[in-house]
């Protein structure tokens, strides 16, 4: 509905799983994002590619390894996550022009268990 | 840490009347200020944009600005139970390439 498809909806994983998380933009937009939305916190930005070349990282711990092929696609890769990583992981993308001065267009998230 | 701050509520009000949510930020760099919407289970979309002080009006939405009081308000009239929804206050951050979120406010308007 919004030109920024995620894949999976859900996930359920263990703490020793290898896992990814696609996103996918039909848009023509050159900046991507990932933002993680945890219960009573706010969005919290984790990472920023603009024209596939990553310009934010948020203090990401390393668990999270984030990979842009080209301007349309964007993955999370995920290993040894912890339990209070579970939270809906929340993918958009911008013009990329004018950075956050402009829209993000969001994807409907993946919400992720860790066990 | 650079922070924006909203009251979570929930804010109560009847259809019909004017909704009023505040939001304050941390950072006196910020040059760019917005309210998303989300609804439950939904991914946020974006209702008002403001750069400058003052007032910006789109259809029933009213967003304010003061970055002297480092301030941002969104006005909502003749609140519809369609406006029920929480409400997230977003500022750029200094790089200019990321927003910062608040935690967003809840909102129930009541038929």
């Amino acid at each position: 509905e919004t030109g920024v498809t995620q894949t999976p909806r859900h996930l359920v994983m263990g703490m020793t799983n290898k896992k990814s998380l696609k996103c996918e933009q039909h848009l023509g937009h050159n900046a991507m994002y990932w933002y993680k939305q945890s219960a009573k916190k706010p969005l919290e930005l984790m990472f920023v590619y603009n024209f596939k070349e990553q310009t934010e990282n948020n203090s990401v711990p390393s668990r999270f390894s984030p990979e842009c092929p080209n301007s349309s696609h964007l993955f999370l890769h995920l290993h040894t996550l912890q339990p209070e990583d579970s939270a809906l992981y929340l993918c958009a993308s911008s013009q990329g022009a004018q950075g956050a001065k402009e829209k993000l267009f969001f994807g409907s998230g993946t919400q992720l268990s860790v066990l | 840490q650079k922070e924006v701050e909203q009251n979570s509520g929930p804010l109560s009000v009847p259809e019909g009347a004017i909704a009023s949510l505040n939001c304050t930020y941390s950072d006196r760099g910020s040059q760019s200020f917005f309210w998303y919407r989300q609804y439950s289970g939904k991914s946020p979309e974006l209702i008002m944009s403001i750069y400058s002080n003052g007032d910006k009006e789109d259809g029933r939405f009213t967003a304010q600005l003061n970055k002297a009081s480092q301030y941002v308000s969104l006005l909502i009239r003749d609140s519809q139970p369609s406006d029920s929804a929480t409400y997230l206050c977003a500022v750029t951050s200094n790089s200019g390439y990321a927003l910062n979120f608040g935690k967003g406010t809840s909102l129930l308007v009541t038929p």
